[in-house]
């Protein structure tokens, strides 16, 4: 059975890095054609893309988040882990973690965690 | 402001046929698949269709995809009252390099 767990901080500060950490089970990262990608949802909002990373090690990231995210893999710890700088409160949401088995179709995420809520408020 | 455009809103009553549309641009719909994710309320999204028309198994054949050109829409047949819900779309963007959902469409069965 395959399934990804995201952890991490309930509550950051302002100002403060934020290290999310995406677990899977049921395939490895190994596989040449496994990615995993970062998605969040503000409150009330719509999803948002946030950064990919292929199963060569590209990574690909937001457009408006870019210079703040890096999203990197260890494949014996089966993990994939998301950093995000400089927090503010409109980074509030939830955070999901999403496998996508087909690595040139990175948006096609069969498998989605159940999501991590991150406030941030001082 | 989303890359990908859909309405906010849809609607319909049991039995019915609804659709939701999602227009992007050359880009994006234009130079890639389109895959369609249902999120209920309170849970994490889930996968719809995949590859413009493609269903995973378990999902019902009620729900179809297709496109054309830069645009891509979503059908459910036969409205159920668990189908209310938040449908997303999805594309790859190749200009910009990132992933782009449109701004998703609430479903209200009425």
């Amino acid at each position: 059975q395959v399934t990804l767990k995201e952890s991490g901080p309930v509550l950051v500060k302002p100002t403060e890095t934020l290290t999310l950490t995406c677990t899977v089970s049921g395939f490895s990262l190994s596989n040449a054609r496994m990615g995993v990608s970062w998605i969040r949802q503000p409150p009330g909002k719509a999803l948002e893309w946030l950064a990919h990373i292929f199963s060569n090690d590209e990574k690909s990231y937001s457009t408006s988040l870019k210079s703040r995210l890096t999203i990197s893999k260890d494949t014996s710890k089966s993990q994939v882990v998301l950093t995000m700088t400089n927090m503010d409160p409109v980074d509030t949401a939830t955070y999901y973690c999403a496998r996508a088995p087909n690595w040139n179709r990175p948006l096609y995420m069969d498998v989605w965690g159940k999501g991590t809520t991150v406030t941030v408020s001082s | 402001q989303s890359v990908l455009t859909q309405p906010p809103s849809a609607s319909g009553t049991p039995g019915q046929r609804v659709t939701i549309s999602c227009s992007g641009s050359s880009s994006n719909i234009g130079s890639n698949t389109v895959n369609w994710y249902q999120q209920l309320p309170g849970t994490a999204p889930k996968l719809l269709i995949y590859s413009n028309n493609q269903r995973p198994s378990g999902v019902p054949d009620r729900f179809s995809g297709s496109k054309s050109g830069t645009s891509a829409s979503l059908a459910i047949s036969g409205l159920q009252s668990e189908d209310e819900a938040d449908y997303y779309c999805a594309a790859w963007d190749d200009s910009l390099n990132v992933g782009v959902f449109g701004g998703g469409t609430k479903l209200t069965v009425l």
